[in-house]
């Protein structure tokens, strides 16, 4: 079944902590993309990545770091994660930045 | 860099009225214009989507429409049921791989019965 995953679903955590938040793709996309989901804000797009070793800033990309060194995997890392990170995440994919297929959402909260 | 506005936030209708969502963007080099919908609990999904050279495309109940020239686009849903009741989110992008893509910030939508 093609598919986008994310992992965790849920995470609860602490200030300062380090986490990832991973994602894959099983239908060989070339494009990949994190969003964050904020009531009354939209989808903002925070890093994406064309190909492998390929990736760019989108509106939001402070605080967050990606990698995209095998092209189904496209992990989000926090590395000092804070209060204001405290969102719902999704990451998706697509052909060539067309029609994106979206994973089921991670729920982050930043205590 | 792109935004793109998205009108109304909240939009109640009768089942079987029509409904009609607006969207602008302020980069005349946005070509791509998809539109997604997302229910209660539910990740986006891609109802209908449009090139910047195409002034309308239909899908059934749903049809998009572009002006560029007025850098808006709109989505009109004919007919609605109750299945309608979702936010929807307007986008743009430069879309030619590797753009990235700026949202609008929702409309919901309620079909009342």
């Amino acid at each position: 079944e093609a598919q986008v995953t994310q992992n965790p679903r849920y995470l609860i955590t602490v200030t300062g902590k380090k986490l990832t938040v991973t994602c894959s793709q099983n239908m060989n996309h070339e494009y990949m993309s994190w969003y964050r989901q904020d009531p009354g804000l939209g989808l903002r797009q925070i890093y994406y990545s064309m190909n492998v070793e390929v990736t760019d800033k989108g509106d939001v990309p402070e605080g967050y770091k990606v990698s995209r060194k095998e092209k189904r995997n496209f992990p989000l890392i926090l590395e000092s994660p804070s209060p204001n990170q405290t969102s719902l995440y999704f990451c998706a994919s697509s052909f060539s930045g067309n029609e994106q297929f979206f994973g089921p959402g991670t729920r982050l909260t930043v205590l | 860099g792109e935004n793109v506005e998205q009108h109304p936030s909240t939009l109640s209708v009768q089942e079987g009225d029509s409904a009609v969502i607006k969207c602008t963007y302020s980069d005349s080099a946005s070509n791509y214009f998809p539109w997604y919908k997302q229910e209660l609990g539910k990740r986006p999904q891609l109802i209908i989507d449009i090139r910047s050279n195409v002034g309308e495309k239909k899908d059934q109940r749903i049809a998009v429409t572009l002006n560029k020239t007025a850098k808006h686009f709109s989505l009109h849903i004919t007919e609605t049921q109750p299945e309608d009741s979702a936010v929807y989110f307007c986008a743009a992008s430069g879309a030619n791989y590797g753009q990235n893509f700026v949202f609008g910030p929702g409309t919901r939508l309620s079909v009342l019965p």
